[in-house]
């Protein structure tokens, strides 16, 4: 499997645009998870799934910020509109609960610029 | 809430020395976690503890667990340059979901 693949790696948009990060969990992974890196905050939890239904969102910062995974394979998260302080690596990772469950493994990130 | 605190947060050492990360985390967890970071890379999985009392090795880096003091280590013997990186420790609990609850990472530059 070639891992959790991100796309992009980088995006550089302008305020008040509207920016789609996209994540591919390795396959058969069950639970897939969304963190944002910044200096400040270091590794926030934003949102996760467990077969592809969101369960805990409480960490979304603000309701311009919402994810979807319509299915198995596929994960989005989005911004609308976005701003400076939005600024971070976005990470997207998967993990597989069997009866115990493996370590999340890490996509490479995407590392947004809100200009 | 779970809270996981690292100290020190950032460590310059010498090659050929030996030291210890510590990570303390407050509520009962079901395991703990270290990932290794390289600058602007990913995050890789190093160890995963699972019990009280585990213990495990990787060339230059040991990882331990104390469930009951909710204390872990990791602990550098003989450090070369390849060791810098950033070193996070995480639990996670199953009430959360098994999401990761990380630590702020401590920052570890090893030079000659």
């Amino acid at each position: 499997d070639a891992g959790v693949i991100q796309s992009p790696r980088h995006e550089v948009t302008e305020m008040g645009q509207e920016v789609t990060l996209r994540c591919k969990p390795i396959s058969g992974h069950d639970y897939l998870f969304w963190y944002r890196q910044t200096m400040m905050r270091g590794l926030e939890l934003l949102i996760y799934f467990n077969n592809n239904v969101p369960i805990d969102d409480s960490g979304m910062p603000e309701d311009r910020f919402s994810a979807k995974m319509p299915n198995a394979s596929f994960s989005t998260l989005k911004i609308q509109p976005s701003e400076p302080r939005d600024s971070a690596v976005y990470f997207c990772a998967s993990s597989f609960f069997g009866g115990r469950i493996t370590e999340a493994f890490f996509g490479q990130g995407t590392r947004l610029t809100v200009v | 809430e779970l809270k996981v605190e690292q100290n020190p947060l950032f460590l310059s050492m010498q090659e050929g020395k030996n030291y210890t990360i510590y990570c303390n985390y407050s509520t009962t967890s079901d395991r703990l976690y270290w990932y290794r970071q390289d600058p602007g890379k990913s995050l890789e999985s190093l160890f995963v503890l699972l019990s009280n009392g585990a213990v495990k090795q990787e060339g230059r880096l040991m990882a331990s667990l104390d469930t009951k003091a909710r204390l872990s280590t990791l602990h550098i013997t003989a450090a070369v340059h390849d060791l810098s990186a950033t070193y996070f420790c995480a639990v996670d609990n199953r009430n959360s979901g098994y999401a990761l609850n990380f630590g702020k990472g401590t920052s570890l530059l090893v030079t000659p």
